[in-house]
């Protein structure tokens, strides 16, 4: 089992506004970190999957960074809009590569028009 | 393309019955794995199936099960319920069943256990 933490809980932004969450992941044992987003009423999203110390990825005005040694990973939105609202989750997986996620419980992401 | 199909999405069952949930994946994926969610609980992997054969099993008692059929569907089984149950049971799929692969998501089938 690894366990994932991700902070903080929740919080509340305004339109416009960038912000940033984190996760840590036992490095150990480590294969791969996924992030998701999933809005309510409906399925988790994938963002991002990384697997190598230093990787960043972007997508629109998400983008990622992964710390493998020091188990970390960054989520950041620049100038959040309301749609960016969502609980956004990672997981990690483990050294064996296999398909069983360990999911934190999520940062819940409320943009304030 | 069709996405990750989950059925029932909503049911209500008692104390001691039995459910039996489906997922269909998407066309071409063949690994299959479930995911309880419990309220203030992340994910937790249930287990994972490739061609019809389970490869890896979560911490969850006997009483989960699943299969998975020659047309990469899969089915999840829990026997004797208990209120701790109540869940959103996610399905997700993926070409692979190794490697830094993106899960695709159903949209859940949501037990309620009375």
């Amino acid at each position: 089992i690894l366990n994932v933490e991700q902070s903080p809980q929740s919080l509340h932004v305004q339109e416009g506004d960038s912000t940033n969450f984190t996760c840590s992941f036992p490095s150990s044992n480590f294969y791969a970190l996924h992030w998701y987003r999933w809005e309510t009423a409906k399925s988790p999203e994938a963002l991002f999957v990384m697997t190598l110390n230093g990787d960043e990825k972007k997508k629109g005005r998400i983008s990622a960074t992964l710390n493998t040694k020091e188990g970390y990973s960054y989520l950041y939105i620049k100038g959040s809009q309301p749609e960016d609202s969502a609980t956004y989750l990672c997981a990690s997986q483990g050294s064996t590569g296999a398909n069983n996620l360990f999911f934190g419980t999520g940062t819940r992401l409320t943009v304030i028009p | 393309k069709a996405g990750v199909t989950q059925t029932p999405r909503y049911l209500i069952k008692t104390r001691g019955q039995q459910v039996t949930l489906s997922c269909s994946p998407i066309s071409g994926h063949r690994s299959v794995s479930w995911y309880q969610q419990t309220p203030g609980q992340g994910l937790q992997f249930l287990f994972e199936y490739f061609s019809e054969t389970q490869r890896n099993k979560g911490n969850f008692p006997g009483r989960f099960s699943g299969r998975q059929f020659s047309n990469s569907r899969s089915e999840m089984n829990v026997s004797t319920l208990e209120l701790g149950d109540s869940a959103l049971y996610l399905c997700a799929s993926s070409k692979d069943p190794s490697g830094a692969n993106v899960l695709t998501f159903g949209a859940g089938s949501r037990l309620t256990v009375l």
